[in-house]
């Protein structure tokens, strides 16, 4: 089944411990991403990755970072989380190849900050 | 100007009812556009896309005006499992193909 995957799927923790919320997709896509989701704003963009080794800022990169080791795998790391980062968190992977079709989402992680 | 905007809502309808939604988008350049289906703080589906003029997928019609810059989605008949939110997404045709969402129009369908 094609899928994207994240955990953990909650996740409640205090302000600077460091987190890592891990994502994985089976289609082979190379473009990859990460949203914040909050009441009122939408989905934000926090970075996406193109390909292996490539990365880059979205609309709200402060206070996260990325990497992209391999094709499949693109975790989100939280060096040091606040209470403002508390969110819902949405991994996505698509296609890069025209037409730009559907991305695929994970289930979303609900990240607690205390 | 918002580079998506779209009324938040919430459209509350009857069964049976039909209602449109619209969404405007600021970059003239877009070239494909989407509609996706939230339910509930989960995970967005894709509902349409939207390449040329329009698309309809049974009771959904999407139309794209790309003069005014903007796009709409038609639901007829609704049902109450159309309740959910919808987003207009549009990929701003950048070099990095980067896809924007509007912040979601709640529809709400009672019996």
């Amino acid at each position: 089944e094609a899928q994207v995957t994240q955990n953990p799927r909650y996740l409640i923790t205090v302000t600077g411990k460091k987190l890592t919320v891990t994502c994985s997709q089976n289609m082979n896509h190379e473009y990859m991403s990460w949203y914040r989701q909050d009441p009122g704003l939408g989905l934000r963009q926090i970075y996406y990755s193109m390909n292996v080794e490539v990365t880059d800022k979205g609309d709200v990169p402060e206070g996260y970072k990325v990497s992209r080791k391999e094709k499949r795998n693109f975790p989100l790391i939280l060096e040091s989380p606040s209470p403002n980062q508390t969110s819902l968190y949405f991994c996505a992977s698509r296609q890069t190849a025209f037409p730009y079709n559907e991305q695929f989402f994970g289930p979303g992680t609900r990240l607690t900050v205390l | 100007r918002k580079e998506v905007e779209q009324d938040p809502g919430p459209f509350n309808v009857p069964e049976g009812a039909t209602v449109a939604f619209n969404c405007t988008y600021s970059n003239s350049a877009s070239q494909s556009f989407f509609w996706y289906r939230q339910d509930c703080r989960k995970e967005p589906k894709l509902l349409m896309s939207v390449y040329s003029s329009g698309n309809e997928d049974g009771r959904f019609t999407a139309q794209l005006n790309r003069a005014s810059q903007y796009i709409s989605l038609l639901i007829r008949d609704s049902k109450l499992s159309d309740s959910a939110t919808y987003l207009c997404v549009v990929n701003m045709n950048t070099g990095f193909q980067k896809l924007v969402f509007g912040t979601g129009t709640r529809l709400l369908v009672s019996p």
